[in-house]
């Protein structure tokens, strides 16, 4: 069965570096979205992106943050000044469709800035 | 301001009960997911429902849109069905923009 996947599965950074998240979407998937779970916290929305555009995006989704779809395949997650509050377990999803198709999930990015 | 309520945080069962998540929210929602995490971090969706109940092996889900409420439950519950489950929901806007729960854990003993 295709898969949503997500490299590295962990990234050490020392705060006020850059960061790249990389996800690759289910192949024939429209939709993309990135979540983060902070240790021991809920899952919170950051932003959604379709037709190479953001559609939506949350609070925490401010200035530091971007998304990008480079190449077709990869949608990323840029972090430029990372802080210590940005450690966190980031997760990308896919979706074929928008309304009314299921959510399919990578298996994390975990975010440790030192 | 929505907000996801689970019910219980946490859950002990044996192999072999059956098993009830319950998750309330506060404004209209349009669609409703259930979560499965696994122990090493990965999210699974199980269920996407907006009205009634799906089944999917030996899940069921419920919702009532009148009482703001969905039920998760598991039949003839596993060891390997130990896990986080989480409930979130669309209030509106992107398919993706979901307001989530804390999350029930559920822990299965043999």
């Amino acid at each position: 069965e295709p898969e949503v996947t997500q490299t590295p599965s962990h990234q050490v950074t020392q705060m006020g570096q850059e960061v790249i998240l990389r996800c690759v979407p289910i192949s024939n998937h429209l939709y993309f979205y990135w979540y983060r779970q902070i240790l021991g916290q809920k899952v919170e929305f950051l932003v959604s992106f379709y037709n190479n555009e953001i559609s939506e995006k949350s609070e925490i989704f401010d200035d530091q943050f971007s998304v990008e779809r480079p190449d077709g395949s990869n949608f990323t997650l840029k972090i430029r000044s990372t802080k210590l509050e940005d450690s966190a377990m980031y997760f990308c999803a896919s979706s074929e469709a928008g309304a009314g198709s299921p959510l399919h999930f990578g298996n994390g990015t975990r975010l440790t800035v030192t | 301001k929505n907000e996801v309520e689970q019910s219980p945080q946490n859950l002990t069962a044996q192999e072999g009960e059956f098993i009830t998540i319950n998750c309330s929210y506060s404004v209209g929602i349009s669609a409703l997911h259930w979560l499965q995490q696994h122990p090493g971090g990965g999210i699974v969706s199980l269920f996407m429902l907006s009205s009634g109940k799906k089944k999917h092996g030996r899940l069921i889900a419920t919702i009532n849109i009148q009482e703001k409420h969905s039920s998760l439950h598991i039949t003839a519950s596993h060891p390997r069905d130990s896990a986080v489950y989480i409930c979130a929901v669309r209030v509106g806007g992107s398919q993706g923009n979901l307001i989530f729960g804390k999350g029930t854990k559920l822990s299965v003993k043999p």
